[in-house]
């Protein structure tokens, strides 16, 4: 079965450190691999996505990730965190519909 | 420009009532559109999904059934409400699949007593 999995149901950081919110994948074929974030009481907004081409995309408010053929996995970064980046972030695979269990993410001042 | 619309933001209903939420998308035509189910702030269950008018493709069979009597709007509705109902309920929609993102409403709060 396809499925993406974030292993880590909380990430803290010190605002200005780099961030990374973890998903891997089991997916056959080729990946549509999608980053989401959600704040308090909203649906969510979309981030970036990998579809083809250069494994390293680049999204909204500075995000990015990398997609990882050989680990099966697809890292959101960021390299200095803000406290407003502190939400919820989902990994989907958009073929399939599916949505990892989320990764709350906490940057504190 | 595309926005999605639902309503009501939150509902509370006892246990054994009906269920009527709505969703509308304005700015596209021929969306696919989306019900997801969040529990407790987490993860999403996708419930159902359409491709076009009248057409519905259930992901878990449950209390819940959807209908899209019109182009942009999608209903999600229950006859007779379980507490296990509750949860935060988002509509998406998306152009075609796979490789567009979808695009979300705010969600409704459903609270079942």
């Amino acid at each position: 079965a396809q499925s993406v999995a974030q292993p880590e149901d909380q990430v803290n950081v010190a605002e200005g450190n780099p961030l990374t919110v973890k998903c891997t994948y089991s997916v056959s074929g080729n990946p549509y691999l999608f980053w989401y974030v959600q704040y308090p009481n909203r649906g969510l907004q979309f981030l970036l996505k990998y579809i083809t081409g250069d494994n390293l995309v680049k999204g909204s408010y500075g995000f990015e990730a990398e997609f990882n053929k050989s680990q099966t996995s697809f890292h959101l970064k960021k390299p200095s965190a803000l406290v407003s980046d502190s939400a919820l972030y989902f990994c989907a695979d958009n073929n399939d519909m599916r949505f990892g269990a989320g990764t709350r993410l906490t940057v504190k001042p | 420009s595309q926005t999605i619309h639902q309503w009501p933001a939150t509902l509370v209903q006892p246990v054994g009532s009906p269920l009527s939420l709505e969703c509308t998308v304005e700015g596209t035509s021929n969306p696919n559109l989306y019900w997801y189910r969040q529990a407790a702030g987490r993860g999403l269950q996708l419930l159902f999904y359409s491709v076009g008018i009248g057409q519905i493709s259930s992901e878990v069979p449950q209390n819940l059934s959807a209908s899209r009597p019109q182009d942009r709007q999608f209903i999600l509705s229950s006859k007779k409400l379980l507490l296990s109902d509750s949860g935060f309920y988002l509509c998406a929609w998306s152009v075609g699949a796979g490789i567009q993102p979808q695009h979300f409403g705010d969600g409704t709060r459903l609270s079942i007593l």
